[in-house]
């Protein structure tokens, strides 16, 4: 059973930073992409960043570029998500989700999520 | 960016009714559309790939089809459980993008 399990959110000032951590269980983890999806309160659905199974190709929204960095250690079966330079409208649940882009496939499993909330 | 329109945004409808919402992209995503259901405060769950590919589990009311840049999702005769929001979304490039939803409401 695939499960993914998201930690690290919490409440932090503008201009500040925080680690979203994914951990991965029950599936081949070094073999898929991944991706973070968010959803500002009461609001839809926004991709954020993904990341190749290898960890050498990285994609990022123009809202977040330069700002956030995905990166995973497949050792653990952890993917993360550094996020700085924090403003409010980077409050939103933060998702990973498990994408098998290289396979021609959308997002698939996806965590329980995790709040981060940019507040003074 | 491939921007993804959904309509309509709110849907009011009853037990047993059929429905069908609507995704439009501004380029064409060949079949690369998914669609995801999602209640209050849980994670999206992905029902449709391929535009028309049901998933494993998936009742078999729910149907997908289109191509292009034009894409439908209907649900044939609505449970209780049918009400949620749902989303488009296409996976053709990066950045993927979303619908804005459509809340499936009781009437």
């Amino acid at each position: 059973e695939v499960q993914l399990l998201e930690s690290g959110g919490g409440l932090v000032q503008p201009g500040g930073s925080l680690r979203l951590s994914c951990a991965a269980a029950g599936f081949s983890f070094s073999t898929y992409g991944m991706s973070w999806v968010r959803q500002a309160p009461g609001k839809g659905l926004e991709w954020v960043s993904a990341i190749s199974g290898s960890g050498g190709t990285t994609y990022y929204a123009d809202s977040v570029k330069g700002r956030f960095t995905i990166s995973r250690d497949n050792s653990k079966n952890t993917l993360y998500l550094q996020m700085n330079s924090l403003i409010a409208d980077d409050t939103a649940v933060y998702y990973c989700a498990k994408d098998p882009a290289g396979l021609r496939l959308p997002l698939d499993y996806w965590g329980q999520g995790t709040l981060v909330t940019v507040s003074s | 960016d491939i921007q993804m329109t959904q309509s309509p945004s709110t849907l009011p409808a009853s037990v047993g009714d059929g429905v069908t919402i609507t995704c439009r992209a501004s380029q064409s995503i060949s079949s690369w559309l998914a669609w995801y259901q999602q209640k209050p405060g849980k994670a999206p769950k992905l029902l449709i790939s391929k535009a028309s590919t049901l998933e494993s589990g998936v009742p078999s009311r729910f149907s997908g089809s289109g191509s292009g840049t034009e894409f439908t999702l209907t649900i044939s005769s609505l449970h209780p459980d049918d009400f949620a929001t749902y989303y488009c979304q296409q996976y053709k490039t990066y950045p993927y993008t979303f619908g804005q939803g459509t809340k499936l409401e009781i009437k």
